[in-house]
């Protein structure tokens, strides 16, 4: 059963450019969660979706930044015209369902963004 | 807004030695309480976690963490480490039923 897949691993992008981060979640979870990790900081929530929905985007910057969960295909986090700040590590995780399911996020092994 | 403090961002023990991870939040309303651990190139995994109930949580890979309101703290322990358990550990709490707040993350090594 394969776990959470992200890709890239790794991204480097010019300022100005845009980045696109996919996610698949587990089979059969229906919920994803994005998450940022800064440099020496922990990680912090930016979004969570449901297929097709936006369920929760409080902890995403207001401009440039935006994500998805169509009916098929990958989670997808889209960042345009990069700045340095945005390089960052993001964590995708999903899970079976929420509340009942609390905690047992599932995380995918991370993109690296590298903004020069 | 809440925060999670994990207290030394590096910890070296010996193989065999107890390991002790430190974990303090910022509340007054007990949140749910996690630790995970993440290896190299590898996603975070669940170590444990704390809802409601017994203060005292085991985990997974002889892990266990205390859950102790008056101190609004949540340490990690494991009596013996093994070289196995080398990888970066984060606490994490939560006030609802998805949002997770995580600390910076501790590294731990292991010394033969």
């Amino acid at each position: 059963n394969a776990g959470v897949m992200q890709n890239p691993r790794h991204l480097v992008r010019r300022r100005g450019q845009e980045a696109r981060l996919r996610c698949s979640p587990m089979k059969g979870h229906s919920h994803v969660y994005w998450y940022r990790q800064l440099p020496e900081e922990g990680l912090k929530f930016m979004v969570y979706l449901q297929k097709e929905n936006i369920i929760d985007e409080s902890g995403m910057p207001k401009e440039r930044f935006s994500a998805e969960f169509p009916k098929e295909g990958p989670s997808i986090l889209r960042i345009q015209q990069v700045v340095r700040g945005d390089s960052a590590a993001y964590f995708c995780a999903s899970s079976q369902n929420s509340g009942t399911d609390l905690g047992e996020q599932y995380f995918g092994p991370g993109t690296r963004l590298t903004v020069t | 807004a809440q925060s999670v403090t994990q207290l030394g961002s590096h910890v070296s023990v010996s193989e065999g030695a107890l390991v002790l991870l430190r974990c303090n939040y910022s509340s007054s309303v007990p949140p749910y309480l996690f630790w995970y651990v993440q290896y190299p190139n590898q996603g975070l995994q669940l170590l444990l976690k704390y809802t409601t109930g017994a203060t005292l949580v085991k985990g997974i890979n002889g892990f266990e963490a205390e859950f102790k309101k008056s101190e609004t703290s949540f340490h990690l322990t494991k009596p013996s480490a093994h070289m196995s358990d080398a990888a970066e550990y984060f606490c994490a709490v939560s006030y609802d039923d998805y949002k997770l707040s995580f600390g910076a993350g501790t590294t731990v090594t292991v010394r033969a």
